[in-house]
C-alpha cells in the first residue's frame, strides 16, 4: 500500500512555475503515478501520468527520480485558473490478489495570485 | 460521450432514511469506482468494480453502505440507515480497461452532495 504525502497548500503568482512534490516511499513495482486536478464543486480531472523519468504533455510535466520514491508535478507559467487542489495518486488496479489499492494523497491546495 | 453521469446532484435527507446514489459510467469503461470526499478525510476510495464485479470493497466504512453494479451501464451506492456523519460528496468514476498492469486515467462524475440532517 503506497501511502502518499503532499504539502497541504502553496501559493504562487501568475506566470510563475509551480512545483508540487509527492512522497511515496512504499511505491510498488507495478504502481503508476497519476496527478489529478480538482476545482470546487467538480470531480477530479486527470492531468498527467508516469512510471519513471520524465513525462510532459500540453498541461504539465512530471518528474520521477530513479528510486521512484517521490514525484514532482510541474505547472509552467500558472494562471489564475490553475487555482485548484492537486492530488497525487499511486496505485495499480490490475490484480486484487496482491492487495493493491488506489491511494489518493491528501491533496495540495494551490492558490495562484494576480 | 456525455461523461460519467451521477444522480441526484444534491440530496438532503434525515437521519435513519435510506439513500441511493446512482452512476452511469462512460460506455466501454470496464472499471467503476465510488469515492467519498470530506474536508476531514479527503478523497477516499470506497469500492471499485471490474466488469460489474466488486473487486475491492475494503474502503466501505461499514455495513450500512452497499454498492451494486447490475450491468455495465449502471451502479448504485446505498446507505441504510443514513447518519449525519455520512454527509459528504460522493463521486463515481470510470476507466477503460487496458492490457497489462497500470493505473488508467479515471474520469470522474460531477458528484452527489449528500447532507444527512
Amino acid at each position: 500500500l503506497a501511502k502518499t504525502t503532499q504539502p497541504i497548500s502553496m501559493d504562487s503568482y501568475e506566470g510563475q512555475e509551480v512545483n508540487i512534490t509527492c512522497s511515496h516511499n512504499n511505491i510498488a513495482t507495478n504502481d503508476y503515478i497519476t496527478w489529478y486536478q480538482q476545482f470546487p464543486s467538480q470531480g477530479p480531472r486527470f492531468i498527467i501520468q508516469g512510471y519513471k523519468t520524465k513525462v510532459t504533455n500540453e498541461v504539465a510535466s512530471l518528474f520521477i527520480p530513479a528510486d521512484r520514491k517521490s514525484s514532482t508535478l510541474s505547472l509552467p507559467r500558472v494562471s489564475l485558473s490553475d487555482t485548484a487542489v492537486y492530488y497525487c495518486l499511486v496505485g495499480d488496479i490490475g490484480i486484487k490478489a496482491a492487495g493493491n489499492k488506489l491511494t489518493f494523497g491528501g491533496g495540495t491546495r494551490v492558490l495562484v495570485k494576480p | 460521450d456525455a461523461g460519467v453521469i451521477q444522480s441526484p446532484r444534491h440530496e438532503v435527507t434525515e437521519m435513519g432514511q435510506e439513500v441511493t446514489l446512482r452512476c452511469k459510467p462512460i460506455s466501454g469503461h470496464d472499471y467503476l469506482f465510488w469515492y467519498r470526499q470530506t474536508m476531514m478525510r479527503g478523497l477516499e476510495l470506497l469500492i471499485y468494480f471490474n466488469n460489474n464485479v466488486p473487486i475491492d470493497d475494503s474502503g466501505m466504512p461499514e455495513d450500512r453502505f452497499s454498492a451494486k453494479m447490475p450491468n455495465a451501464s449502471f451502479s448504485t451506492l446505498k446507505i441504510q440507515p443514513s447518519e449525519p456523519r455520512d454527509s459528504a460528496v460522493y463521486f463515481c468514476a470510470s476507466t477503460p480497461a487496458r492490457l497489462g498492469l497500470a493505473t488508467d486515467t479515471q474520469y470522474f462524475g460531477p458528484g452527489t452532495r449528500l447532507t444527512v440532517l
